[in-house]
C-alpha cells in the first residue's frame, strides 16, 4: 500500500512563493502526480515526475527524490487563483493505481 | 475536444434510497475510474475498468454498490441501499490505457445522504 503525507494548509501572500512537500511510503512506485483542485471541482493534472529532479512549467515546478520519498510543488509568483487544494498522488508499480494525499489547502492573500 | 461528463451534479436522497451515478470518458479513453472523495481527504479508488472489463474492484463495497461498463464506453455506478456514510463526492476519470497515461476527472457528484 501507500501512505502519502502532506500538510492540511499553508497561506501565501499574492506575488509570493510557496513550496508544498509531499512524503511518501510505498510498496512500489511508477510515478508522482501532483492535481490541483478548486472547491467544488474537478482535481487537474499539474504535473508528473518519474525520474529524480526538477520539472518546470511554467509558474509550477515539481521535483522528486525516489531515494528520499520526496517531493514538493513550487508555486512562484502567486495569483489568487492559485487559492485550490493541492493534491499529491503516488502510482504502484504493479497495479498503476493511483493513491492519493488528503490534499493542502493554499490560500493566497492581497 | 469534451472532458469527462458526469451526471447529475448534486444528488440529496433520503437513506436507504437506491441513487445512480452516471459518467461518459473523454472519447478514445480505454480506462474508466470511478473515486470516492470525502470532506478534506483525496480520491480514494473504487473501480478501474479496461474497456468493459472491471479490472481492479478490490476497494468496491460489494453489498451495496455496483457499476458497470456494458459497451466500453460510458458507466454507472449504484448504491442501493444507500447509508449515511455515503455521503461524499464520487469522480470518474478517464486514461488513454492502464500504463502511464495521465488521468483526467470529471466535475464530480456530490451525494448528501440524509
Amino acid at each position: 500500500g501507500q501512505n502519502i503525507d502532506q500538510p492540511t494548509e499553508m497561506t501565501a501572500t499574492e506575488g509570493a512563493i510557496v513550496q508544498i512537500n509531499c512524503t511518501y511510503q510505498t510498496s512500489g512506485f511508477n510515478g508522482l502526480f501532483w492535481y490541483q483542485q478548486h472547491a467544488g471541482e474537478a482535481p487537474t493534472f499539474l504535473s508528473y515526475n518519474v525520474l529524480d529532479g526538477l520539472e518546470e512549467k511554467g509558474r509550477f515546478s515539481s521535483f522528486l527524490s525516489r531515494s528520499k520519498g520526496y517531493s514538493y510543488l513550487l508555486l512562484k509568483e502567486l495569483q489568487m487563483k492559485d487559492s485550490a487544494s493541492y493534491l499529491c498522488a503516488v502510482r504502484g508499480s504493479n497495479d498503476y493505481k493511483l493513491s492519493f494525499g488528503a490534499g493542502t489547502t493554499v490560500t493566497v492573500r492581497a | 475536444e469534451a472532458g469527462v461528463v458526469q451526471s447529475p451534479r448534486y444528488k440529496i436522497i433520503e437513506k436507504k434510497q437506491p441513487v445512480a451515478f452516471w459518467c461518459n470518458p473523454i472519447s478514445g479513453h480505454n480506462t474508466l475510474y470511478w473515486y470516492r472523495q470525502n470532506l478534506g481527504q483525496g480520491p480514494e479508488l473504487l473501480i478501474r475498468y479496461e474497456n468493459e472489463e472491471a479490472v481492479d474492484d478490490s476497494q468496491l463495497p460489494k453489498d451495496r454498490f455496483s457499476a458497470e461498463r456494458l459497451k466500453g464506453v460510458d458507466s454507472t455506478l449504484k448504491i442501493q441501499p444507500a447509508e449515511l456514510g455515503d455521503s461524499a463526492v464520487y469522480l470518474c476519470a478517464s486514461s488513454l490505457a492502464r500504463g502511464p497515461e495521465t488521468q483526467y476527472f470529471g466535475p464530480g457528484t456530490r451525494l448528501l445522504v440524509l
